[in-house]
């Protein structure tokens, strides 16, 4: 069976640093690319970003380059999301997801349960 | 950047009804896109790929159809546990987005 499993709910202050993790299970981690998908309290959707753990090859959505920096290791079959400096603007839901593996098929077909982020001082 | 724009905001509709959601594309994305539903609290589940393919465990009521730049999702009697947000995603072109979604509620 397919999971991605996140780590817990954080709460943070403005300018503190956090790394978000997400661990694949009952697949072949390296070969499928993981994206990150932000959805602020009571709003839609937003792609953030994929990485192909196998090679660490990234692709950034224009809205999120340079603000947050996905990473993989898949010697333990874990991605993740990490900010240098959290805003209070970070505050939101933010899934993990698995790319399908069909060809030219950038959506996703197993999601993670998601990872609250809270940013206050 | 490609924008999807959903359409109606908001759906009232009772169980047992039809329910009809629309998603235009500010371009072209060919066949290249998906559908998900959304329960409180849960995180996304995908419906359709593909602009018209069910995915795996799909019941099906769900259909989707379209192409280029207008799409549908089609409900076609909806049961208590459809009442959800759905949100279509292109990905046929960098940076995929999604709209911003349809709430479906109970009349």
């Amino acid at each position: 069976e397919v999971q991605l499993v996140q780590s817990g709910a954080e709460v943070k202050k403005p300018g503190e640093s956090l790394k978000i993790s997400c661990k694949g299970s009952g697949y072949s981690f390296p070969i499928y690319w993981i994206g990150w998908v932000r959805q602020k309290p009571g709003k839609g959707l937003e792609w953030m970003g994929i990485i192909f753990p196998g090679d660490s090859d990234t692709r950034y959505s224009p809205s999120f380059q340079g603000q947050v920096t996905i990473s993989a290791d898949r010697s333990i079959s874990t991605a993740y999301l990490q900010w240098s400096s959290l805003k209070a603007s970070d505050t939101a839901m933010y899934y993990c997801a698995r790319r399908s593996p069909n060809s030219s098929s950038w959506y996703f077909d197993y999601w993670g349960q998601g990872t609250l982020v809270t940013v206050s001082s | 950047e490609i924008v999807l724009t959903q359409s109606p905001g908001t759906l009232s509709l009772s169980p047992g009804e039809r329910a009809t959601l629309s998603c235009r594309a500010s371009q072209s994305v060919s066949s290249y896109l998906a559908w998900y539903q959304q329960k409180p609290g849960q995180a996304p589940r995908l419906l359709i790929y593909g602009a018209s393919s069910r995915a795996t465990g799909i019941p099906d009521r769900f259909s989707g159809s379209g192409s280029g730049t207008d799409f549908t999702l089609t409900i076609s009697r909806l049961e208590p546990e459809d009442f959800a947000v759905y949100y279509c995603q292109q990905y046929g072109s960098s940076p995929r987005t999604f709209g911003q979604g349809t709430k479906v509620e109970i009349k």
